[in-house]
């Protein structure tokens, strides 16, 4: 049974950094990855999305990397912003057309 | 091009009483899935539709239930409503299936149960 866990569960740094955001799943046999936002009471924006083929994806100050063999995926942040903050979450496709999610890293930076 | 649209954005019921919460998908989405999330909790899947039938349920009781329309729009019905159903229900909507598909999700909809 896949599971999906981020660690950390929540990361507080000052503006300007760069960071990185946890994501690691059990089994190797993925359709693909996903990385969403959300914003408190709010639905979820998608960020990213890894095909099991690929080995990362970028937009804007975003790269998200997916290392199938070793069951992980980064989210790099590069030079933080205080609208940056939000819960970031990973979800794992797999071939039964199901969603796995993490619970997610709640990330707040500090101005 | 409109996102996904969920109605009603609050919703208020007495315990007992029925919920009945609308989504309608982005234009040429065929697939629907329901959430729940409760208050500091994860996302807890509970209805997957695709082309009028449903796919897939996720481990909730029978009183949660829906539909999906010929117009691919959803609904969810949840009965005999318990003070631990309160909580913000997120409904997305991709091309059939996950694989390969962005899942795109809409605004929730909040269900308070007193």
């Amino acid at each position: 049974k896949q599971e999906v866990t981020q660690i950390p569960a929540a990361l507080s740094v000052p503006e300007g950094e760069n960071l990185v955001l946890n994501c690691s799943f059990t089994d190797s046999a993925i359709y693909n990855l996903q990385w969403f936002r959300q914003d408190p009471g709010k639905g979820l924006t998608s960020l990213l999305l890894i095909q099991s083929s690929q080995r990362e994806q970028t937009s804007g100050r975003l790269n998200a990397s997916l290392d199938k063999s070793s069951g992980r995926s980064t989210l790099y942040i590069a030079a933080s912003q205080p609208g940056d903050s939000a819960t970031y979450l990973c979800a794992v496709g797999d071939s039964n057309y199901q969603l796995i999610w993490g619970a997610g890293t709640k990330l707040i930076i500090k101005p | 091009e409109a996102g996904v649209t969920q109605s009603p954005t609050h919703l208020i019921k007495t315990r007992g009483q029925q919920a009945t919460l609308r989504c309608s998908p982005i234009s040429g989405h065929t697939s629907v899935y329901w959430y729940q999330q409760a208050l500091g909790l994860g996302l807890q899947f509970l209805l997957w539709y695709d082309e009028g039938e449903e796919r897939n349920r996720g481990n909730f009781p029978p009183r949660f239930s829906g539909r999906q329309f010929p117009n691919y729009s959803s609904e969810l019905n949840v009965n005999a409503l318990e003070l631990e159903d309160s909580a913000l229900y997120l409904c997305a909507s991709s091309l059939r299936g996950y694989s390969g598909n962005t899942i795109y999700f809409g605004e929730g909809s909040w269900l308070t149960v007193v």
